[in-house]
């Protein structure tokens, strides 16, 4: 049961234009979502987040939205950069941050020069 | 910021060996860790929660006997992967948060590439 879907598992965007990651989710009591940023033979690192009280949250070129109705999420990078070529992916936990992640497939984002 | 730290990065090691993986908090202390599996383009799959001072939690489907989880102190948990097959050959990621942040996001380890032959 997969409860966290990247349905796209690639995205190829020209540098400096806005890159649009999406997230789905289904477990109506997650209340946390995060998004990671994930390089080959690394650990995913963290990128931005949002609690579901807020329905947008901004950090420099990164803006995570979240519509709570249509449990979806997305994440905005704007301009995009070659260094943002990466595996993104999305995670949403229930409760605190003892809590256990749930992590979306990933989707391979290709910023092209 | 939080750092996370993983030992080894890479291991290869033959069938029927037993190998450790250390995951370490270097600047914060962590009641939980987190043991992460991903394997070729697909996600990562929580394998099970170390706790400090009790035993791990495991997740539907992962053998608590085949991965022994050891969190012995605030700043390091272990991985075990006892009598491995081919078959466990993965990339592993170990993940904490801080003791004393709420909210705080998860840290990663930068992850140990298993290859069993």
């Amino acid at each position: 049961d997969q409860q966290v879907k990247q349905n796209s598992p690639s995205l190829s965007v020209q540098e400096g234009r806005i890159s649009i990651l999406n997230c789905d989710y289904t477990n109506s009591m997650f209340d946390y979502f995060l998004w990671y940023k994930k390089y080959p033979a690394e650990g995913p690192t963290f990128l931005i987040s949002i609690s579901s009280i807020k329905d947008k949250n901004e950090d420099g070129r990164f803006t995570v939205f979240l519509n709570k109705s249509a449990k979806h999420l997305s994440l905005h990078i704007v301009p995009s950069q070659p260094g943002d070529s990466a595996v993104y992916f999305c995670a949403a936990r229930v409760g605190t941050s003892g809590s256990r992640l749930t992590f979306g497939e990933g989707t391979q984002l290709t910023v092209n020069p | 910021g939080a750092v996370v730290s993983q030992h080894p990065s890479r291991v290869i090691c033959k069938s029927g060996t037993s190998v450790k993986i250390e995951c370490r908090s270097l600047d914060f202390q962590a009641t939980t860790m987190f043991w992460y599996r991903q394997f070729p383009k697909k996600s990562l799959m929580l394998m099970a929660t170390s706790n400090e001072g009790s035993k791990a939690t495991y997740e539907q489907g992962v053998e608590k006997d085949k991965f022994l989880i050891n969190h012995a102190s605030l700043t390091l948990s272990t991985l075990t992967v006892t009598s491995a097959h081919p078959e466990d050959s993965s990339f592993y990621i170990c993940s904490a948060h801080s003791l004393n942040s709420y909210n705080s996001p998860l840290h990663f380890g930068n992850g140990t590439r298993l290859t069993v032959t």
